[in-house]
Formats: C-alpha cells, sequence, structure tokens
C-alpha cells in the first residue's frame, strides 16, 4: 500500500517552454501533497506544500508565479514548471500523506521526474 | 547552524562491518525523526522512524537523544545491498509535517 506515482520519469525540453509533472497517489487518499526539488549531490529542498482543493504554500524563495501548484483531487497533484530555464533542470519529487495512512509525518514518495531543460 | 546536519562522508567499508550514521538538528520542538535512504537518482525510501526509546529492525538500530538534539543510525553485518545514501529526517513541531532533509551520508560497501 501507499504507492505514489509520477510522470513523465524524464522529461527534456527546451528553454522557454512549460512543463506539467503529474504525481498520483494510487491507493489512498492524499490530502496533503509535498513537492521537492534536488540538485546533483544536494539535499532535498521543499518547495511547496498542497492540501487538496486550497492554494498551495510555498517555500521561501520558491516563485509561485513560475511553479503551479494544482491539488484538484485527492488523488493528483500537478506542477507545471513555466517558461523553463537551463537553472530549471532538477530532480522533481513529490510525496504524499493522506487518510489511511499511519499517523504522524511519515510520507511517501513518487519515483522522481527527471527534468533537463536545454 | 544548519536545520539538520550530518556526517558529510562517503564512508567505504568491507561488507560485514558495522558502521554509524550521525546526526544533529537544530530545532529543539522537532517531535518525529526518520532515517531515509536514498539509491542513485531514486527517491528516498523510508528505513525506519526513530523513536525515544530507540528502536531495532533487523541489522539497523536508530536512537534519539533529545538533549543533545542527535540521532543515530547503526547498521551492522552491512551487505551489499546496504551501499546508499542515508538521509536523516526531521518533523519540526508545528510544521504542519514538513519534513526537513540532511544532505546525506554515502555508504559504499565494498565486497
Amino acid at each position: 500500500g501507499a504507492v505514489v506515482s509520477q510522470h513523465p520519469s524524464w522529461v527534456i525540453c527546451k528553454s522557454g517552454t512549460s512543463v506539467k509533472i503529474e504525481c498520483r497517489s494510487l491507493d489512498f487518499q492524499a490530502t496533503t501533497m509535498f513537492w521537492y526539488r534536488q540538485f546533483p549531490k544536494q539535499s532535498l529542498m521543499l518547495m511547496a506544500t498542497s492540501n487538496e482543493g486550497s492554494k498551495a504554500t510555498y517555500e521561501q524563495g520558491v516563485e509561485k508565479d513560475k511553479f503551479l501548484i494544482n491539488h484538484a483531487s485527492l488523488t493528483l497533484s500537478t506542477l507545471t514548471v513555466t517558461s523553463a530555464h537551463p537553472e530549471d533542470s532538477s530532480f522533481y519529487i513529490c510525496s504524499a500523506k493522506g487518510l489511511g495512512l499511519p499517523f504522524g509525518a511519515e510520507q511517501y514518495f513518487g519515483p522522481g521526474t527527471r527534468l533537463t531543460v536545454t | 547552524r544548519k536545520e539538520v546536519e550530518q556526517d558529510p562522508g562517503p564512508f567505504n567499508v568491507p561488507e560485514g562491518a558495522t558502521v554509524a550514521f550521525n546526526c544533529t538538528y537544530s530545532n529543539s520542538a522537532s517531535q518525529s525523526f526518520f532515517w531515509y535512504r536514498q539509491d542513485c537518482r531514486k527517491e528516498p525510501k523510508l528505513l525506519m522512524s526513530v523513536y525515544s526509546s530507540g528502536n531495532e529492525d533487523g541489522r539497523f538500530t536508530a536512537q534519539l537523544n533529545r538533549a543533545s538534539q542527535y540521532i543515530s543510525l547503526l547498521i551492522r553485518d552491512s551487505k551489499l545491498s546496504d551501499s546508499a545514501t542515508y538521509l536523516c529526517v526531521v518533523n519540526p513541531l508545528g510544521s504542519n509535517y514538513k519534513l526537513t532533509f540532511g544532505k546525506g551520508t554515502l555508504l559504499t560497501v565494498n565486497p
């Protein structure tokens, strides 16, 4: 149980285009989803927290107009990187927490999306 | 001071060795603690939660010292498959379940 999927697993796009990444909870309802970014040899950095049906809460330094997050249902959250630039190239990982999962702060991670902007 | 600080590593050990990872956290109000492992180019996977009384899961033992704000992970009889980056993760009180990750310590177990 507690499986989270992400799509696509990798994507290459040209500078200036937008890329949408999907995060799905497959066997539970995700009341909260988290989006992280990880640069090579660096720690995971939380970008934003999204609760189903409400606006995402962004961490300091993360541009909300550049990284659009939508959590319209209990099983799907999307992250859209708008007008992507090479410095946005990174490993984007979502995680989910929700109904029916163990209490506490445990989160279940998707397999990640590797974005390369050329 | 970083919120979560770990041994910089990397650690290279032979099969069968015992290896210990150390971690300190700065927020004394932190309430939940975890060790995750991350394989190269993969997502983090929960290894174990860390409880105040310390806990063991097979070859893995986790300890928490709230007074010192210190967490440890001990791996006994290490296997080749233990090679990964080990992430110390903390959930501060009142953070709405946000997790703060350490930078990780890379472990390579050699045959």
